[in-house]
């Protein structure tokens, strides 16, 4: 079954410095989405993907935070200089068509700002 | 306001009881979905049930929704020790059709 795939599985960094979580979503899938999760806390929306532009994103995603679709198939996420609030589970998710709501999630990657 | 608002907070059974966690929300919706996720895991789809449907099943699933109320249950029967884990109701916002999760229901089947 085509999953979803994340790497590296934990990273971990400086403050200050810049990360790129990697995402490999389900090949005929349109729409992607990164989400966070902060320790012990909610699933939040970070930002969504369609058409090599972003659609929508939310008041966390400001300027230190960027996304790419780099090639057909890759999908990142980039913290230009992390700080220690950026430290959470980053969640990449896609989606197959309109109208279709089901999201399929990756397994997530670990980040650690020391 | 937040959106699918998960109670209880945790739950703890034995194997081969039935777990039922709620979930309230705010807003109008088009479906309501419900996830999982295995300790520091990803977030695995559950099952969807659109705001016309009262009730849907999906193996040992059974959920419920109740527009209005603005509410959902998800009812596992016959629990195993595998089914521990927390599960997130989710409701579709936003133009992109973003995911508005719940804080959780942390289940914990004792074998």
């Amino acid at each position: 079954e085509p999953e979803v795939t994340q790497t590296p599985s934990h990273q971990v960094t400086q403050m200050g410095q810049e990360v790129i979580l990697r995402c490999v979503p389900i090949s005929n899938h349109l729409y992607f989405y990164w989400y966070r999760q902060i320790l012990g806390q909610k699933v939040e929306f970070l930002v969504s993907f369609y058409n090599n532009e972003i659609s929508e994103k939310s008041e966390i995603f400001d300027d230190q935070f960027s996304v790419e679709r780099p090639d057909g198939s890759n999908f990142t996420l980039k913290i230009r200089s992390t700080k220690l609030e950026d430290s959470a589970m980053y969640f990449c998710a896609s989606r197959e068509l309109a109208g279709v709501d089901t999201q399929y999630f990756g397994p997530g990657t670990r980040l650690t700002v020391l | 306001s937040q959106q699918g608002e998960e109670d209880p907070q945790a739950l703890s059974i034995q194997e081969g009881e039935n777990a039922t966690m709620n979930c309230s929300y705010k807003t109008s919706i088009n479906n309501l979905q419900w996830y999982r996720q295995n300790s520091g895991r990803g977030l695995v789809h559950l099952i969807l049930i659109r705001s016309n449907e009262r009730e849907k099943h999906s193996g040992r699933l059974r959920v419920t929704l109740d527009t209005s109320k603005k509410s959902s249950s998800l009812l596992i029967t016959a629990s195993r020790a595998a089914d521990t884990a927390s599960y997130f109701c989710a409701t579709v916002s936003g133009s992109a059709r973003q995911l508005t999760f719940g804080s959780g229901t942390q289940l914990t089947v004792l074998p």
